[in-house]
């Protein structure tokens, strides 16, 4: 059972847009930035999106993220095949001095 | 060029011991926390240990603490994770990663291809 929570899976069609939600509390989410990692088949994590809604450096605007209160949101808009991924949220738990992670959200693009 | 290799991974039996390193360059590793994350077989990602920069802390997951070490040798630029009594259950694929940012506001901006940990008899 994960600290934070994703939904275990989303599809969408390409083109389309899609939303995957971070679920978490006043000891993790409400109070530190939350950031996102793709994991393509086969392969290490990437970073995605930090501090809530930064892109690093070569990641397309088509990746947006968003954070309200104790929840955050990763979108996709413009989905292709090549987006389809696991993809985790993750944050520091400030009262127990952890890191903690989503249990991953499996993108299927239809 | 940041890049991180991992090294250390193989067959071990239930109760044993295994040393992980991660050889880091292309950045001034003792300015930087450092932390393993593991994956086990078809599962998702799980945070395993940090270790801050110079003069920092170190951090544990209740799954490993009291049986796994992190450090880091500086002269060396490698990030070791010392692992004892292991369990079936630590089968994984480690991997280590870059920590950026600081206060409320850490992220893990590189990560090395990982190395396989497989504990059974």
């Amino acid at each position: 059972q994960s600290v934070l929570t994703q939904p275990p899976s989303v599809s969408a069609a390409p083109g389309q847009k899609v939303t995957i939600s971070c679920s978490g509390s006043s000891s993790n989410i409400g109070n530190n930035y939350v950031s996102w990692y793709q994991q393509l088949p086969g392969t290490a994590p990437k970073l995605l999106i930090y501090e809530n809604n930064k892109r690093p450096s070569g990641i397309p605007d088509r990746f947006s993220g968003s954070q309200s209160g104790t929840s955050a949101t990763l979108g996709i808009t413009g989905l292709q095949t090549g987006d389809e991924a696991d993809y985790y949220c993750g944050t520091w738990a400030s009262s127990l001095s952890t890191w903690v992670f989503g249990g991953g959200t499996k993108l299927t693009v239809l | 060029e940041v890049q991180l290799l991992e090294s250390g991974g193989g067959l071990v039996q239930p109760g044993g011991s295994l040393s992980l390193s991660c050889a880091a360059s292309g950045f001034t590793f003792s300015s930087y926390a450092m932390t393993w994350v593991r994956q086990a077989p078809g599962k998702g990602l799980e945070w395993v240990s940090a270790i801050g920069g110079s003069g920092g802390g170190t951090y544990y997951a209740d799954s490993v603490k009291g049986r796994f070490t992190i450090s880091r040798d500086i002269s060396k630029n490698t990030l070791s994770l010392q692992m004892n009594s292991l369990r079936a259950e630590d089968t994984a694929v480690y991997y280590c990663a870059k920590v950026e940012g600081g206060s409320s506001s850490y992220y893990f901006d590189y990560w090395g291809q990982g190395t396989l940990v497989t504990v059974s008899s």
